[in-house]
């Protein structure tokens, strides 16, 4: 079993519509968790870290369980421009060595 | 432009031969991240500094890597006998001291070995 497992999807979605993915950790010992952006050609970048009561920023909505050791990305009234990879990073050890996700992809149509 | 910069940006090579790339972070931040991605995947970590500290490696890492940070600050990473498998992007990311900050990713390198 992988460490940080992704449905890479793609998922398909229309303007306006609420998408939500998951990703799910085996390391019950792991500390701190994020999810990052990626364009297509381009640099991963921090979309936002996700804390144990949970958090919102804007459309964006993140939570943390614990106890099935998943956390989720929840994204409402989806844009054009919310087309990308989204990346599930884990922190773990005591070093907090990242791992990554394989992605999951969103497409977001008119 | 005080983001993370790598060169080159783009590298070709034939197989067998020494590439070395090289990663400049944003000037406050004390770690340095590499980390290797292949289409369709997440960057896989490799290595790690905290100033000029090489703090951990991947034990997916062969002795044919080998990355430098000399005066905490740039970076080098540096493949040995190049191997068509070699082949990815190669990213490398900063951060302040904590584990737990934001990492800023570079563009990256890309690798084609031939």
């Amino acid at each position: 079993r992988k460490e940080v497992e992704q449905d890479p999807g793609p998922f398909n979605v229309p303007e306006g519509a609420t998408v939500a993915f998951n990703c799910t950790y085996s390391n019950s010992a792991s500390q701190s968790f994020f999810w990052y952006r990626q364009d297509c050609r381009k640099e991963p970048k921090l979309l936002m870290s996700v804390y144990s009561s949970g958090n919102e920023d804007g459309r964006f909505t993140a939570q943390l369980n614990r106890a099935s050791q998943y956390i989720s990305l929840l994204i409402r009234d989806s844009k054009l421009s919310d087309s990308a990879t989204y990346l599930c990073v884990v922190l773990s050890g005591g070093s907090y060595i990242p791992t990554f996700g394989r992605g999951t992809s969103l497409i977001v149509h008119p | 432009d005080t983001g993370v910069s790598q060169n080159p940006r783009h590298k070709i090579t034939k197989r067998g031969q020494n590439v070395t790339f090289r990663c400049d972070p944003i000037s406050e931040h004390n770690r340095l991240y590499w980390y290797r991605q292949t289409l369709g995947q997440g960057p896989e970590f490799l290595t790690y500094f905290q100033n000029e500290a090489q703090l951990e490696k991947s034990r997916l890492l062969s002795d044919r890597f080998s990355a430098e940070r000399p005066k905490g600050s740039f970076s080098t990473l540096e493949i040995q006998r190049t191997e068509q498998g070699d082949s990815a992007m190669y990213l490398c990311a900063s951060s302040i001291d904590s584990p737990r900050e934001t990492q800023y990713f570079g563009p990256g390198t890309r690798l084609l070995v031939l």
